[in-house]
């Protein structure tokens, strides 16, 4: 099926380090979506992104909607411990019940620096 | 207020057998999705159901099939599983067919041997 392009599919971080991570696709998405999932868990929602150059935050997270539509990015200022996970982004081709299903990339897996 | 919720957690099959999968939405949604998550890979979609009827399909066979009930509650049924059916079952609730905003469940593990 069809797969966005996330990278980088690995990265290991250091406390207080930021981290940056990103999402291109070669269709155009109305919506864009940033999960976490962490090990036994199911993904959960971090930010949800509606319009082409929006930039939205949340706490210590920014992600921005990218003005082509076809790529997005997250950014985490000042990592801690608990940001280690799997992070994915997810695109929503269209609006309403007819295209209702998201699209997810293979996910970005942050890990704590030996 | 609960979440999601998945039945079975984990399970065992073999090839040709079949599997039922059952989840519960998030009290207040009445949308469900099901996706299937490989090991290292991003949730694919498989179907979604609305109104007790599958509203969409993904790329998956017609050994995919799966149910709603007028609670909302859905099951997933795979027939004559193949080894490459071991995934991850998520199902995710929503209030309405065409929302985003999606509410995960933990998953069920099936392993195929």
């Amino acid at each position: 099926g069809q797969q966005l392009n996330q990278s980088p599919q690995s990265m290991f971080i250091q406390e207080g380090e930021d981290v940056s991570m990103n999402c291109t696709s070669s269709s155009i998405f109305n919506t864009w979506l940033w999960y976490k999932q962490d090990p036994g868990e199911g993904p959960v929602l971090l930010i949800a992104l509606y319009k082409a150059g929006e930039l939205t935050s949340n706490g210590r997270l920014t992600a921005q909607f990218g003005i082509t539509r076809k790529d997005s990015f997250l950014n985490i200022s000042a990592s801690i411990p608990s940001d280690v996970g799997i992070y994915f982004c997810a695109g929503q081709l269209g609006y309403g019940g007819s295209q209702g299903n998201l699209i997810f990339g293979k996910g970005t897996k942050l890990s704590v620096k030996p | 207020d609960a979440g999601v919720t998945q039945s079975p957690t984990h399970l065992i099959k073999t090839r040709g057998q079949q599997v039922t999968l059952r989840c519960s939405p998030k009290s207040g949604h009445d949308t469900v999705s099901w996706y299937q998550q490989a090991l290292g890979q991003g949730p694919q979609f498989i179907f979604q159901y609305y109104e007790e009827e599958e509203r969409q399909r993904g790329n998956f066979p017609d050994r995919f099939s799966g149910h709603q009930f007028p609670n909302y509650s859905s099951e997933l049924n795979v027939n004559a599983l193949l080894l490459g059916d071991s995934a991850l079952y998520l199902c995710a609730s929503s209030l309405g067919a065409g929302a985003n905003v999606l509410t995960f469940g933990a998953g069920s593990r099936l392993t195929v041997l």
